[in-house]
Parts: C-alpha cells; sequence; structure tokens
C-alpha cells in the first residue's frame, strides 16, 4: 500500500531565504507525482505535475525533482516571499485509475 | 471557465440527517473525485468515477453513495449522517490523459451535530 510522508510538518523561515520541502514515497511504481498549495480554508491549487518520464519541472520560483528510486520528491522554494505562506501538499499517482494518494502537508510561514 | 464548482460551500447537518453534496466541472474530464480532509491529515479519496455510468470506490466509502449520470456531474450522497462525517469535502476532476494534473474544486465544509 502507498504511504506519502512530508517532513517537517511545519516550517517557518525569514523572508528571502531559499528553502526545501521534502516528501517521501514507499511505493516507487507511481504514475506521477504532483505539489499543491492550500491556503487556509481554501481548496487546493496545482503548483506543479511531474510526469513518471521527468525527473524535475519549473515554474517560477518553484523547482519540484522525483526520484523514484530513492522514493523521494523534493519542493524547492527561491526567495521565499510572506506570499507562500500556506499549506503544501505533495501527491502521488497510483497506476489503478491515477488515483491520488496524499502527504500530510507541510505548513509554511514566511516570516517578513 | 469555471473549472470545478462545489455547493454548498458549508453545511450543518443533525445526526441522522441526509444530504447531497454537488460538484459540477466545465473541462469535459472524464475523471472525477471527491475527497475529505480532516484536521491535521491528508485528504482521503472517497470515491471516484473515470466516466458516466462507472463509479468504484476509494479508501473511506462507508456511509457515501455516488452516481455519475453525465459527464459533468458526479454528486455525493450522505445518507444517515453521524459525527465522523465532519469534514472538508473536495471535489476534484482531470483529463483520462496524464499530461494534466487535477483541478479541485473550493471544498465543502460539513458539520454533523
Amino acid at each position: 500500500k502507498q504511504e506519502v510522508t512530508q517532513i517537517p510538518a511545519a516550517l517557518s523561515v525569514p523572508e528571502g531565504e531559499n528553502l526545501v520541502l521534502n516528501c517521501s514515497f514507499t511505493d516507487s511504481a507511481i504514475y506521477n507525482l504532483q505539489w499543491f498549495r492550500q491556503d487556509p480554508g481554501k481548496g487546493l491549487t496545482s503548483l506543479l505535475l511531474i510526469q513518471s518520464s521527468q525527473r524535475e519541472q519549473t515554474s517560477g520560483r518553484l523547482n519540484a525533482s522525483l526520484d523514484k528510486s530513492s522514493g523521494r520528491s523534493t519542493l524547492y522554494i527561491a526567495a521565499s516571499q510572506p506570499g507562500d505562506s500556506a499549506t503544501y501538499l505533495c501527491a502521488a499517482w497510483g497506476n489503478q485509475g491515477g488515483k491520488l494518494i496524499f502527504g500530510q502537508g507541510t505548513e509554511l510561514s514566511v516570516k517578513p | 471557465n469555471a473549472g470545478v464548482t462545489q455547493t454548498p460551500k458549508f453545511r450543518i447537518l443533525k445526526i441522522g440527517q441526509s444530504m447531497t453534496l454537488q460538484c459540477t466541472q466545465d473541462m469535459n474530464h472524464n475523471y472525477m473525485y471527491w475527497y475529505r480532509q480532516d484536521p491535521g491529515m491528508g485528504l482521503k479519496l472517497i470515491y471516484y468515477s473515470v466516466g458516466a455510468g462507472i463509479t468504484d470506490k476509494g479508501e473511506v466509502p462507508n456511509g457515501y453513495n455516488v452516481s455519475r449520470s453525465t459527464t459533468e456531474d458526479f454528486p455525493l450522497r450522505l445518507e444517515l449522517a453521524a459525527p465522523s462525517q465532519t469534514s472538508v469535502y473536495f471535489c476534484a476532476s482531470r483529463t483520462s490523459t496524464d499530461n494534466y494534473g487535477y483541478t479541485f474544486g473550493s471544498g465543502t465544509r460539513l458539520t454533523v451535530v
């Protein structure tokens, strides 16, 4: 059974710092991996999708990598801003129906 | 382009009542999903559908039912509401190809008292 773990559960950094969020999964036979952002009381916003044949994706200040052999994905945020404060969720796509298995999330706080 | 629309946004139910959470998407996506999110937890899959007329159970289906009569709509039915069903419910959809990610609705916050 696929399990997804995110470490740390919470992170507080000063504005301008570069940071890395970690995601690990137990079954390397994932199809894709997707990172989401969730603001308090809101829905999920897709940030990056890494397909199984890819090793990384970039969007602006965000870079996500995927290493299926080690069961890890990282989300790198460059030059963090207070507006980046949110919960970040990673989700592994299963092979059957592409069902998402979510981690518990990392709550990020960027202090001005 | 509205994306995935969920109604209502908030609802309070009494134990034993029933209700339907509505979800509709205008992106012609074949795949639709219902997830629930409990405080401090990740999202768990309740039911999913790969097309009109086809539904299947996810990880936590007990106490819920779904139907998929059209491509656009995927309602979630709660029968005999229980306090354990207090949660935030998210509907999501995606295309049948894997090049694009999931699109989520804004959620329905349900409290059972």
